[in-house]
């Protein structure tokens, strides 16, 4: 089946040590996109990739990076994590931004945790 | 700007009952509009939208909404809740010049047996 995966489920590092969360596609989409949520709240758009163009959140910390290697792959690098950065972190796709109404598809998202 | 607000952050239900989720969407462009599905530790799944066809929707899992422009809503309902509806939902818009989803921040549904 298509699908999004993200890689690990959960993973734990530590107080400034950065660290990299992976996320692939099977889908073949255009689109793909990185989410923060915290808990119990909506989900929080940190960036996107449209092909090989990045989109970045106006509000999204500098410490918070992004890369695309091929169409399958996209990875978030978080620089120097903070408590503050311990989230589920989805990640998304779609197939075109300018179709009408695109789903956007998300994996099962990786759960962080900052000691 | 666009923006959603899901009235309720937790609704409980008996099994069998009917499911009532509300989400009211602003917008200053006809919208496009989602409900999206989180079960406890896993990503969100889309159970319907709406993209300016019929106003009412169905989705998956027996759910639909229907869109009512006058009152800027998109309510999700379920005739009958099953256990297995215990979750998290979550309203989202966007609009035609397709800028990013805009979720609301959520309605945890609980079942009761």
């Amino acid at each position: 089946d298509a699908m999004v995966i993200q890689n690990p489920r959960y993973q734990v590092t530590q107080f400034g040590k950065p660290v990299t969360l992976s996320c692939s596609q099977t889908l073949n989409h255009n689109v793909m996109y990185w989410y923060q949520q915290k808990s119990s709240q909506a989900p929080k758009l940190l960036f996107h990739y449209y092909d090989k163009d990045f989109n970045n959140e106006a509000d999204t910390p500098d410490n918070f990076q992004s890369r695309r290697p091929n169409t399958s792959f996209c990875f978030l690098d978080i620089r120097s994590p903070g408590l503050g950065d311990a989230a589920m972190y989805l990640c998304a796709t779609s197939r075109d931004p300018r179709a009408r109404g695109e789903t956007q598809y998300f994996g099962p998202g990786t759960r962080l945790l900052v000691l | 700007a666009q923006s959603v607000t899901q009235l309720g952050s937790h609704v409980s239900v008996s099994e069998g009952a009917l499911v009532l989720l509300r989400c009211n969407y602003s917008s200053s462009v006809p919208p496009y509009l989602f409900w999206y599905v989180q079960y406890p530790n896993q990503g969100l799944q889309l159970l319907l939208k709406y993209t300016s066809a019929a106003t009412l929707v169905k989705g998956i899992n027996g759910f639909e909404a229907e869109f009512k422009k006058s009152e800027t809503s998109f309510h999700l309902t379920k005739p009958s809740a099953h256990m297995s509806d215990a979750a998290e939902y979550f309203c989202a818009v966007s609009d035609p010049r397709n800028t990013p989803l805009v979720f609301g921040k959520g309605t945890r549904l609980s079942v009761i047996a």
